[in-house]
């Protein structure tokens, strides 16, 4: 079954500390994304990546960091920078580098700061 | 830069009725619109698409969308809504390769 995973589906940090978010795709997709969701403002562009090793920033970058050493996985870390880091993060996938631009999301993580 | 306006933040109807949610874009062309579907704690689920062709596009669990370009908009609609379909809905465009999001629209459904 071909899909996005994400994990884990809730993370608890406490502040300080950096944390890994999980995104893996068995879809063959070129691209990847990282959008972050807060209540009443849509989804905002953390990073992206349209081939491996290779990754842009998007909007809303600082405090976050990525890596896409394999074109399946694209882990998103929120580091201690991160001013507001609670909120839910979701991964997404583009065919072919995205040239039709439909994108295929993952169930999401909910990271919650303590 | 484009961008995409959601202008109903909340909408509720009863099941059985029709709907429709709005959604107006700013682009300088023609964009690659999308329809979104995102239950509580979920990913987001894609309902429909336009890139050119008909103006009236049909998606999964019975959703249309037609796009207007002399009113830049591209609303979605549904003939009877299920109780179901309670959700929120994000209206997206593409342009410029960047994917631009709606602030959204939750969808209430009462008996």
């Amino acid at each position: 079954d071909g899909g996005i995973t994400q994990s884990p589906k809730y993370l608890f940090r406490k502040e300080g500390q950096n944390v890994t978010l999980s995104c893996e795709q068995n879809l063959n997709h070129d691209a990847m994304y990282w959008y972050r969701q807060d209540p009443g403002q849509g989804l905002r562009l953390i990073y992206y990546s349209q081939i491996v090793n290779d990754f842009q920033k998007g909007d809303i970058a600082e405090g976050y960091s990525v890596s896409r050493e394999k074109k399946e996985s694209f882990p998103l870390t929120v580091t201690s920078a991160q001013k507001n880091p609670t909120a839910f993060y979701l991964c997404a996938s583009s065919p072919a580098g995205g040239w039709d631009y439909t994108q295929y999301f993952g169930p999401g993580t909910r990271l919650t700061v303590l | 830069a484009q961008s995409v306006t959601q202008p109903d933040i909340h909408i509720t109807v009863s099941e059985g009725a029709s709907l429709e949610l709005r959604c107006n874009y700013s682009y300088g062309a023609t964009p690659y619109l999308f329809w979104y579907v995102q239950s509580p704690g979920q990913g987001l689920q894609l309902l429909l698409k336009y890139f050119s062709g008909d103006t009236l596009v049909q998606g999964i669990k019975g959703f249309e969308a037609e796009f207007k370009r002399s009113q830049s908009s591209f609303n979605l609609r549904k003939p009877s809504v299920h109780w179901s379909d309670a959700a929120e809905y994000f209206c997206a465009v593409g342009a410029n390769q960047k994917v631009t999001f709606g602030t959204g629209t939750k969808l209430q459904v009462i008996p």
